[in-house]
């Protein structure tokens, strides 16, 4: 059974780097169609898509946070990784990884149990 | 991108059938059959309950089903239950920003 999970400071400062990694167990990252995303839900809100990667590196992401947003993939850790940069109130969340299906379907079929991200001095 | 439309709740008594829309665009439902729904209970993840439009993954009741007509996308829960009190979410491809999400929907099981 495949099974993803978030790792991360809870904490972040306004203006800092928010940074988060999915590890990735039962299945392996490297394997081919599939693509692996990250998505965030401020508190009492909806889900909303930061971006995903493929684990050749290849990387898109949703236009609204394009500018602050970096994602990584280490196959040999069988990880990947978000970093959002100059962090404000607004990006308070609970961010969750998921593998992404993408091609003639498009779907998350897998999640993690998500990490909530407070930004605050 | 905006997020398609939902409403923002729906409620039924056990036992009875209610009906979630989701109304995106040309963009988006209109034009691909990759919309899929999510449902999400308190203080839980996301899980998958309908891809492409109207297919089940493996262990979701025949209860749950999916439908699109023109720009509109929806999910019928039969023989609603309770356990099925949730927030409901829908998503679809979009040519423009490649996934959007709905605005979500509370179940009430009154």
């Amino acid at each position: 059974q495949l099974q993803l999970q978030e790792s991360g400071p809870g904490l972040v400062k306004p203006s800092e780097t928010l940074s988060l990694t999915c590890t990735v167990s039962g299945g392996s990252i490297s394997t081919p169609t599939y693509y692996w995303g990250w998505i965030r839900q401020p508190p009492g809100k909806g889900l909303e898509w930061i971006g995903g990667i493929y684990y050749s590196g290849s990387t898109y992401y949703n236009p609204s946070l394009k500018s602050r947003v970096t994602m990584s993939a280490d196959t040999s850790k069988n990880q990947f990784s978000l970093q959002l940069n100059s962090v404000t109130a607004a990006d308070t969340a609970v961010y969750y990884c998921a593998r992404h299906r993408r091609g003639s379907s498009q779907n998350f079929d897998y999640w993690g149990q998500g990490t909530l991200v407070t930004v605050s001095s | 991108q905006s997020a398609l439309t939902q409403p923002p709740s729906v409620s039924g008594s056990p036992g009875q059938s209610v009906t979630i829309s989701c109304t995106g665009t040309s963009s988006d439902v209109g034009s691909y059959n990759r919309v899929s729904w999510y449902q999400q209970p308190p203080g839980t993840a996301p899980k998958l309950m309908i891809y492409e439009v109207s297919n089940r993954p493996s262990g979701v009741p025949d209860r749950f089903s999916g439908s699109k007509s023109g720009n509109t996308a929806s999910l019928t829960i039969s023989g609603l239950q309770t356990e099925d009190e949730a927030d409901y979410y829908c998503s679809s491809y979009t040519s423009t920003t490649i996934v959007v999400f709905g605005g979500g929907t509370k179940v009430t099981v009154l």
